[in-house]
């Protein structure tokens, strides 16, 4: 158990359809991350939060749209997506921002329709 | 631009073979070369990693042997077993000014045969 839960680890969804995904650190740590995994693809690094604040977007669609109420919990809140946003998020913590260790969800596997 | 590149993309290795993957990099503000283990379903993991103060570091059976001067860095798998079928991937930290961020290859998909 890596102590990062992520909900829910399918979703599907239309095109206009207004969905959140969910991630949970139980290991006491600051900093939160997205990633975006694609096939064949590096994983992308979409939203870094430490200690609430956010500290990074890389160059992330508004349709992606992060929350960070408390060092613990992480959202994503997803709306108008298009198919090619279809991907595996995966949601990470580490000690601070820039640590060494990063702790992985297991991911919440998204499709576009 | 890519600043990480992984080798090979896929990899198939007999039970008892050994397996290598390397990354080369281009960013020379790199200071930490992790490699990451990832099972079908679930998120990656941190595997093993070295500094670039040391030219090779073993856990068990998975050894990095890091070149500095050629910008490499490898995971060399030993007596490889099929529950280390996995996907791997080596996320070298590059540092810019006071930030600091992992920096992910493509992945190599292992297939150990029993």
């Amino acid at each position: 158990e890596t102590g990062v839960t992520q909900t829910p680890r399918h979703l599907v969804m239309g095109m206009t359809n207004k969905k959140s995904l969910k991630c949970e650190q139980h290991l006491g740590h600051n900093a939160m991350y997205w990633y975006k995994q694609s096939a064949k693809k590096p994983l992308e690094l979409m939203f870094v939060y430490n200690f609430k604040e956010q500290t990074e977007n890389n160059s992330v669609p508004s349709r992606f749209s992060p929350e960070c109420p408390n060092s613990s919990h992480l959202f994503l809140h997803l709306h108008t997506l298009q198919p090619e946003d279809s991907a595996l998020y995966l949601c990470a913590s580490s000690q601070e921002e820039g640590r060494e260790k990063l702790f992985f969800g297991s991911g919440t596997q998204l499709s576009v329709l | 631009q890519q600043q990480v590149k992984q080798s090979p993309q896929s990899l198939i290795v007999q039970k008892g073979g050994i397996s290598i993957i390397n990354c080369a990099y281009e960013n020379t503000a790199f200071d930490y070369f992790p490699w990451y283990q990832q099972f079908p379903g679930k998120g990656p993991a941190l595997l093993i990693a070295i500094r670039p103060d040391v030219s090779e570091k073993k856990e068990g059976r998975f050894t990095i042997s890091f070149n500095k001067s050629a910008k490499q860095f490898s995971l060399h798998i030993m007596d490889s077993q099929p529950g280390d079928s996995a996907t791997y991937f080596c996320a070298p930290r590059v540092v810019s000014g006071s930030a600091r961020q992992l920096t992910f290859g493509s992945g190599t998909q292992l297939t150990v045969l029993p």
